[in-house]
């Protein structure tokens, strides 16, 4: 049972406008949430992460909202790029060892 | 520095042939890890490693076998490869407690 869903597949942004990603997850025991963004032929790359005691951290143009009571979190990216094509996935762990992965989202951002 | 590399980029196989995944990282990092790639369904963690010589199941470990003897590489083996065993294979490394993963740029296995 997949623990750490992304509902949808896909999501087209115009440049410069905000692109919003969801992730809801339904282990209650996870503590720390991070974003992934994979290009093709290549493995994933770290973007940025929340822990469970906050409900908000940025990184430039990038940040992720964690809405604890409902088990969702959301990556906004803004102004969106060109370069921000990719797919991102969201992860999470409880106590650090293993991860769960969502089954990402592809996101084409339109020049 | 390489960071995280992964030996061999493709890889054909039959049914029941065997084969191994080397992962090998240059950043001395304690935690190492497998996943699985398949469409539609993320990355699933087969294995992992928090030190030389020890390791642990992760999701989805049946049909792999794994052993880290040096810090620095973390082998997955098919003993006999299924075509259920078809996917994409990530190689992953981090420091203790240090939950960003460094990735591998990944392994196509195709079992016929």
């Amino acid at each position: 049972d997949q623990q750490v869903k992304q509902n949808s597949p896909s999501l087209s942004v115009q440049e410069g406008r905000i692109s919003i990603l969801n992730c809801d997850y339904t282990n209650s025991m996870f503590d720390y949430f991070l974003w992934y963004k994979k290009y093709p032929a290549e493995g994933p790359t770290f973007l940025i992460s929340i822990s469970s005691i906050k409900d908000k951290n940025e990184d430039g143009r990038f940040t992720v909202f964690l809405n604890k009571s409902a088990k969702h979190l959301s990556l906004h990216i803004v102004p969106s790029q060109p370069g921000d094509s990719a797919v991102y996935f969201c992860a999470a762990s409880a106590a650090g060892n293993q991860f769960y992965f969502g089954t990402g989202t592809s996101l084409t951002v339109i020049p | 520095n390489a960071g995280v590399t992964q030996t061999p980029k493709f890889r054909v196989l039959k049914t029941g042939q065997s084969m191994t995944l080397l992962c090998a990282q240059d950043m001395n990092h304690e935690y190492m890890y497998w996943y699985r790639q398949d469409p539609g369904m993320g990355l699933r963690l087969i294995h992992y490693s928090v030190g030389e010589g020890t390791t642990a199941k992760g999701e989805v470990p049946d049909g792999y076998n794994v052993s880290r003897l040096k810090k620095q590489n973390f082998l997955l083996g098919l003993e006999s490869a299924a075509p259920s065993q078809t996917s994409v294979y990530f190689c992953a490394s981090s420091y203790p407690s240090g939950y960003e993963q460094y990735f591998g740029p990944g392994t196509r296995l195709t079992v016929t």
